[in-house]
């Protein structure tokens, strides 16, 4: 079974920390995604790589950063909290191997709370 | 954009088959449909996918209509875990994801099993 793991379920911040929200994937897989959910807003793509050193923009990048050094590591990065990114932080992973159905597998999420 | 269209919500007798619908009279042809569900404060979690024809493995079954224009998943015995809210999102394959498949999330239907 794909497992995808999150460093922490809960965390708590002040405003202008940096934090980190790390996640680990065991199937080789080569496409990481990092998503945030609100209430009312569904899921919404922040950033996504397709490879090691490589990452793509998704629909809400600003006031993130992310790295993929390795292949089964995918950080986000908030260089400076805000209450605004109080939110359930959601990781993901998926093959891009052709025959594959390409499905996503997600971690079980970060609640991070930012006051 | 979510192009489907789902029940808010839906009650299903412990044991009994669940059966959730969707519409998505807008589907392209290469287009596959997608379910996914979300229990409380988890990850959403992969169920099945399908093109065209009917599609079952363990968790549940697809039967898409041959007009492509709607679908139902079956959970053929539903337990109480199986309470969570049912997504139906209709994408490009996904093992292109950074040409154009994406998982966007609607609402979806929040099913409740009683026992």
């Amino acid at each position: 079974d794909v497992k995808v793991t999150q460093s922490s379920r809960y965390l708590v911040k002040r405003t202008g920390e940096k934090v980190f929200l790390e996640c680990v994937q065991d199937m080789d897989h080569e496409n990481m995604f990092w998503y945030r959910q609100d209430p009312g807003l569904g899921l919404r793509l922040i950033y996504f790589s397709y490879d090691v050193k490589m990452k793509e923009k998704g629909d809400i990048p600003e006031g993130y950063s992310v790295s993929r050094e390795k292949k089964e590591r995918f950080s986000l990065i908030l260089e400076s909290a805000s209450t605004n990114q109080t939110s359930m932080y959601l990781c993901a992973s998926s093959s891009s191997w052709e025959g594959s159905p390409g499905e996503q597998y997600f971690g079980p999420g970060t609640r991070l709370t930012v006051t | 954009d979510a192009k489907t269209t789902q029940p808010p919500s839906m009650d299903c007798a412990e044991g009994r088959a669940a059966n959730l619908p969707c519409n998505h009279s807008t589907i392209s042809g290469n287009e596959y449909v997608y379910w996914y569900r979300q229990i409380h404060s988890q990850g959403p979690q992969y169920i099945i996918h399908g093109l065209k024809n009917n599609e079952t493995n363990e968790m549940a079954s697809l039967i898409i209509t041959e007009d492509r224009k709607s679908s139902t998943l079956i959970l053929p015995h539903a337990t109480l875990r199986d309470t969570a809210v049912y997504y139906c999102i209709v994408s490009l394959s996904l093992v292109i994801y950074n040409q154009g498949g994406k998982l966007i999330f609607g609402q979806g239907t929040e099913l409740s099993v009683k026992p």
